[in-house]
C-alpha cells in the first residue's frame, strides 16, 4: 500500500530565503508525482507534474525533483514571499487501473515579511 | 480556474437531511475522484471512476453515495450523515493513463449539524 510522508510538517521562514520541502514514498511504481500548493479552505492549485521517466521540473522560482529509486522528491522555493504562504501538497500516481492519486499530509509554509 | 468546478461551494444540513454534491469538468478528462479532507489529516480518497465506472471505494461508509451520470459530471450523494462527516469535500479528475496532472476543484465546504 502506498504511503506518502511529507516533511516537516511546517516550516516558517524569512522572506527571501531558499528552502526545500521533502517528500517521500513507499512504492517506487508511480505513474508520477505532483507538487500542489492550497491556501486555507480552498481547493488545490497544481504546481508543478513529473513524469516516472523524469528527474526535476522548473516552473518560475519553483524547482521539483524526483528520484524514484529511493522514492523521494523535494520542491525547491527560490527567494521564497508572503504569497508563498500556503500548504504544499505531495502526490503519487500508481500504475493501478483505478490511477489513485495518494496524497501526503502537507508541509504549512509561512513566509514571515 | 483549473476547469473542474464544484457546487455548492458551502453547505450546512442536518443529520437527517438528504443532499447531493455535485462536480463537473470539460477537460475531456476520463478518471474523476471524489476526496475528503478534515481538519489536521490528508486528503483521503473516497471514491475513484473511470470511464464513468466506480474502480475503487476506499470502505466509504453506505450513507456517502457517487454516482457519474457521464465522463463530465460526478455527484456524491449524502443522507443521514454524522457531524464528523464535516469536511472538504474535493472533487478531481484526469485522465485514466496517469500520465497527466489531477486538476482539483475548489471543493464544497459540508458541515453537518
Amino acid at each position: 500500500k502506498q504511503e506518502v510522508t511529507q516533511i516537516p510538517a511546517a516550516l516558517s521562514v524569512p522572506e527571501g530565503e531558499n528552502l526545500v520541502l521533502n517528500c517521500s514514498f513507499t512504492d517506487s511504481a508511480i505513474y508520477n508525482l505532483q507538487w500542489f500548493r492550497q491556501d486555507p479552505g480552498k481547493g488545490l492549485t497544481s504546481l508543478l507534474l513529473i513524469q516516472s521517466s523524469q528527474r526535476e521540473q522548473t516552473s518560475g522560482r519553483l524547482n521539483a525533483s524526483l528520484d524514484k529509486s529511493s522514492g523521494r522528491s523535494t520542491l525547491y522555493i527560490a527567494a521564497s514571499q508572503p504569497g508563498d504562504s500556503a500548504t504544499y501538497l505531495c502526490a503519487v500516481m500508481g500504475y493501478s487501473s483505478a490511477s489513485k492519486i495518494i496524497f501526503g499530509s502537507g508541509t504549512r509554509l509561512s513566509i514571515r515579511p | 480556474e483549473t476547469g473542474v468546478t464544484q457546487t455548492p461551494r458551502h453547505l450546512v444540513m442536518g443529520m437527517t437531511n438528504k443532499k447531493s454534491l455535485k462536480c463537473e469538468q470539460h477537460l475531456g478528462h476520463n478518471a474523476m475522484y471524489w476526496y475528503k479532507q478534515s481538519a489536521k489529516k490528508p486528503l483521503e480518497l473516497m471514491f475513484v471512476y473511470s470511464l464513468e465506472e466506480r474502480v475503487e471505494n476506499n470502505s466509504v461508509p453506505s450513507r456517502f453515495s457517487p454516482e457519474c451520470p457521464n465522463s463530465s459530471h460526478l455527484f456524491l450523494h449524502l443522507h443521514t450523515l454524522q457531524p464528523e462527516d464535516s469536511a472538504l469535500y474535493l472533487c478531481a479528475s484526469s485522465q485514466e493513463s496517469g500520465s497527466t496532472e489531477a486538476f482539483f476543484g475548489q471543493g464544497t465546504r459540508l458541515t453537518v449539524v
